[in-house]
């Protein structure tokens, strides 16, 4: 079953206003990252929050990991329509190989 | 080179045919990862290969499946007798060790069986 599991589904907010997009997962991790998605092609790597930090900030992103709940949360701040994407969530789980767990995803629709 | 680079982009084919896609990793990492995305869905873990190691092939959905790293840098994705399910993007990613980093992602081969 899928690790990580992203909520909403999908959100559709007006430019200038924030984001925010939540993650649950189901095992132990080592770190959790957050990768962006734009028209179905290639993921871009925006965040790695590992499992001994709380929060993490770069630029107008914002992550916070709360491994006692195993969920994360991202915030996008002062959202922009270049920010139209999709946003996944990315878990390397402490045992089962390799295997990075990506959940389905939240797709963000930032109106001008 | 600059980045991970996949090919074709695209890919139509007939159903039972035999379909190969290629991924070249970015120079000097030692991991690389195939993923499958269906449209609207996230990404299904399928191969994951780390320097000269055994391949992690838990994610491949059946034995119609099967890919390849030769010399530790390109890989390639063997689909055989496809099926119309197969269609999706398959996307390939490298990262620079086992130390579970950030992964570069290819822009992806989207396959379409007709």
């Amino acid at each position: 079953s899928q690790q990580g599991e992203e909520d909403p589904q999908a959100l559709s907010i007006q430019e200038g206003e924030n984001a925010t997009m939540n993650c649950s997962y189901k095992t132990s991790i080592n770190n959790l990252q957050w990768y962006r998605q734009n028209s179905g092609r290639g993921l871009v790597h925006l965040i790695l929050i590992r499992s001994n930090e709380r929060e993490k900030h770069s630029g107008r992103l914002r992550v916070t990991l709360d491994t006692s709940k195993k969920s994360s949360s991202l915030l996008i701040t002062a959202s922009r329509a270049a920010d139209t994407a999709s946003y996944f969530c990315a878990t390397d789980p402490l045992t089962g190989g390799f295997k990075t767990i990506f959940g389905a995803g939240t797709r963000l629709f930032v109106k001008a | 080179g600059a980045g991970v680079s996949q090919s074709p982009s695209n890919k139509v084919t007939e159903k039972g045919k035999d379909v190969e896609l290629r991924c070249d990793p970015i120079s000097g990492h030692t991991a690389l990862y195939w993923y499958r995305q269906s449209l609207g869905q996230g990404l299904e873990f399928l191969i994951y290969f780390q320097g000269n190691s055994a391949p992690d092939k838990s994610g491949l959905p059946s034995d119609r499946f099967s890919a390849e790293r030769t010399g530790g840098s390109v890989s390639t994705l063997t689909i055989q007798r496809t099926q119309q399910e197969d269609s999706a993007v398959y996307l390939c990613a490298s990262s620079q060790s086992t130390a579970k980093n950030i992964q570069y992602f290819g822009a992806g081969t989207r396959l379409s069986v007709l």
